[in-house]
């Protein structure tokens, strides 16, 4: 079986530049869910969706962090204007909420540095 | 004070030992425990998923959860130079919906 799919893998990009990062979740998966993770914080939950609507983005630290879900199979996280600060790498996870609580899988992440 | 908290480490034992990595928790609301391990480079990993107190075995790893004093342990036996990895443990409680509260991760390493 196909796990969560993030691309791109790598991101180098300068300061002020948009950055896009993607995400496939495991078919048949309802929920899906966005982290960052650093040395100093460790694994942040920024925003998850319900069958495609977000329902807590309480973790999104800036309005410069946006993410979407048009469909059941993708996703998007978008930095507009990227900062240094935002370097770290970014996680994509989904589960399932058949038959209650069901742990997230998670995808191999991408690595994001913003010189 | 942190919901979760795990001890960093690095903690270095050689091959074969028993290792025990821990994790302590303060919000009682938490009912569902998991372990992921993590290579350098790569996503967490789901090892071992629990909701009850008591022990989970699967193969040579053993989950145990302890409701009452809010503790949770994994241990690995007969451990392997490739069990050295990031051992995460992560919690969610029924209020939260799926949203998992991860401790900081114990690094392990296993020598040869």
């Amino acid at each position: 079986d196909a796990g969560v799919i993030q691309s791109p893998r790598h991101e180098v990009t300068e300061m002020g530049q948009e950055v896009t990062l993607r995400c496939k979740p495991i078919s048949g998966h309802d929920y899906l869910f966005w982290y960052r993770q650093t040395m100093m914080r460790g694994l942040e939950l920024l925003i998850y969706f319900n069958n495609n609507v977000p329902i807590d983005d309480s973790g999104m630290p800036e309005d410069r962090f946006s993410a979407k879900m048009p469909n059941a199979s993708f996703s998007t996280l978008k930095i507009q204007p990227s900062e240094p600060r935002d370097s770290a790498v970014y996680f994509c996870a989904s589960s399932s909420g058949t038959g209650g609580v069901q742990p997230q899988h998670f995808g191999d992440g991408t690595r994001l540095s913003i010189l | 004070q942190k919901e979760v908290e795990q001890d960093p480490g690095p903690l270095s034992v050689p091959e074969g030992a028993i290792v025990s990595l821990n994790c302590t928790y303060s919000n009682s609301a938490f009912q569902y425990f998991m372990w992921y391990r993590q290579y350098s480079r790569k996503g967490p990993e789901l090892l071992m998923y629990t909701y009850s107190s008591g022990n989970k075995e699967d193969g040579r790893f053993t989950a145990q959860v302890d409701k009452s004093s809010k503790y949770i342990s994994l241990f690995i036996r007969d451990s392997q130079p490739s069990d050295s990895a990031t051992y995460l443990c992560a919690m969610i409680p029924l209020s939260y919906g799926n949203k998992l509260v991860f401790g900081a991760g114990t690094i392990l390493r296993v020598k040869s």
